[in-house]
């Protein structure tokens, strides 16, 4: 059975960092990308990052270029993000989930919820 | 990079069938996209993949009554036989080689 549980949400003030990890189990998880997506309060989804299954190739939104790095250790089954520089914008629940390549984001996990307030 | 319009709401009686629609901008017609819909307080849940010739193919454990069809720009997620728990946001994604996209969802309603 696929999971992917996502952990390290917090609270944290405008210009601080956080990083969230997603653990994986229940496929072969070196041999699929992987990306993050937020939804903020009331809003809907926003795609945030991917990462491929070797991890040499990433990509990033816009609104968080600079300031997030996507990362995995294959040997660990976790993917991580390194959220910098957060900003009230920020503040959102971040999902991980798993890529089908030609088919889409095929699962996701239940979510970590990250507040960026003073 | 692939831009996706659907309409904010929809609403349909209990039993009944719906068609929510997403459209692909142009010049991006051909791409595959994936259908998920997000019960309240829950996590998205994916539903399927929809090819631009129209076929599909679902995720595991998602009911027939789920279906989607559609070729070119606009792409369709129908729900037969609706159900209570069908209420939820459904989100159309694609994506290119360096992007990911999500609709604006939409917001179905059972009466």
């Amino acid at each position: 059975e696929v999971q992917l549980v996502e952990s390290g949400g917090d609270l944290v003030q405008p210009g601080g960092s956080l990083r969230l990890s997603c653990a994986a189990s229940g496929f072969s998880f070196s041999s699929y990308g992987m990306t993050w997506v937020r939804q903020a309060p009331g809003k809907g989804l926003e795609w945030v990052s991917s990462i491929s299954g070797s991890g040499g190739s990433t990509h990033y939104a816009d609104s968080v270029k600079g300031r997030f790095t996507i990362s995995r250790d294959n040997s660990k089954n976790t993917l991580y993000l390194q959220m910098n520089s957060l900003r009230a914008e920020d503040t959102a629940v971040y999902y991980c989930a798993k890529v089908q390549s030609a088919a889409g984001t095929d699962f996701w996990g239940q979510g970590t919820l990250v507040t960026v307030s003073s | 990079q692939p831009v996706l319009t659907q309409s904010s709401s929809a609403s349909a009686s209990l039993g009944s069938s719906v068609k929510i629609t997403c459209t692909l901008a142009s010049g991006h017609s051909g791409y595959i996209i994936a259908w998920h819909h997000q019960q309240p307080g829950k996590a998205p849940r994916y539903l399927m993949k929809l090819e631009g010739s129209g076929s599909f193919n679902k995720g595991s454990g998602v009911p027939d009554r789920f279906s989607g069809s559609g070729s070119g720009a606009d792409r369709y997620l129908t729900i037969s036989n609706l159900q209570s728990e069908d209420e939820a946001d459904y989100y159309c994604e694609t994506w290119d080689t360096k992007v990911r996209v999500f609709g604006g969802g939409t917001k179905l309603t059972v009466l």
